[in-house]
């Protein structure tokens, strides 16, 4: 069975910093891309980063770009998200998701994490 | 940049019912459109990818269906437990999703 468990979240003040961890199991992870997505009330589901199999190509999106760094161990399964510079507009729960089979879809997701970003 | 735009933002609808929700981008997206349901509480899980190919352990009442720019998730008969949020999705340089339809009771 595919699991994939987030921790790290928590709240933190604008400017901080906070690493997300995810624990993956049932698959061989060095074999999916991996993905972080968010979600807030406001802004529903969005794609925050994106790191590929051996961790050699990492994509983010435009709004997160020099603050957070996505990295990921194969030898212990497990992915990353390190933030910084965080804003209240970082404000969210954070997934953690495998890639579908075939690509360009997202198939499984973790439990989620919260980021709270406030002062 | 791509935009996904959802309709009707919420839907009402009783157990057996016929629900059709629909997904429209502002430029094709050739064939690498996605559903997702995603119930309070829980993480969003994958129905449908490549507009019409349901995942996984879906039921058979979920159907996608469209072409190019117009896409459409039909629930053929309404069961308790399809209330929830539906998103679509589209992938060209990543992930990107609408703005979600509310299916309600």
């Amino acid at each position: 069975e595919v699991q994939l468990v987030e921790s790290g979240g928590g709240l933190v003040q604008p400017g901080g910093s906070l690493r997300l961890s995810c624990a993956a199991s049932g698959f061989t992870f060095s074999t999916f891309w991996m993905y972080w997505v968010r979600q807030t009330p406001g802004k529903g589901l969005e794609y925050v980063a994106s790191i590929k199999e051996d961790g050699s190509e990492k994509y983010y999106v435009d709004s997160v770009k020099g603050r957070f760094t996505i990295s990921r161990d194969n030898a212990k399964n497990s992915l990353y998200l390190q933030m910084s510079s965080l804003r209240d507009e970082d404000t969210a729960v954070y997934y953690c998701v495998r890639d579908f089979s075939s690509g360009w879809y997202l198939e499984y997701w973790g439990q989620g994490t919260l980021v709270t970003v406030s002062s | 940049e791509i935009v996904l735009t959802q309709s009707p933002a919420t839907l009402s609808l009783s157990p057996g019912e016929r629900a059709t929700l629909s997904c429209r981008a502002s430029q094709s997206v050739r064939n690498y459109l996605g559903w997702y349901q995603q119930k309070p509480g829980q993480a969003p899980r994958l129905l449908i990818y490549d507009i019409s190919k349901r995942a996984t352990g879906i039921p058979a009442r979920f159907s996608g269906s469209g072409s190019a720019t117009d896409f459409t998730l039909t629930i053929s008969s309404l069961e308790p437990e399809d209330f929830a949020v539906y998103y679509c999705q589209q992938f060209t340089n990543w992930p990107l999703f609408g703005q979600g339809t509310k299916l309600e009771i």
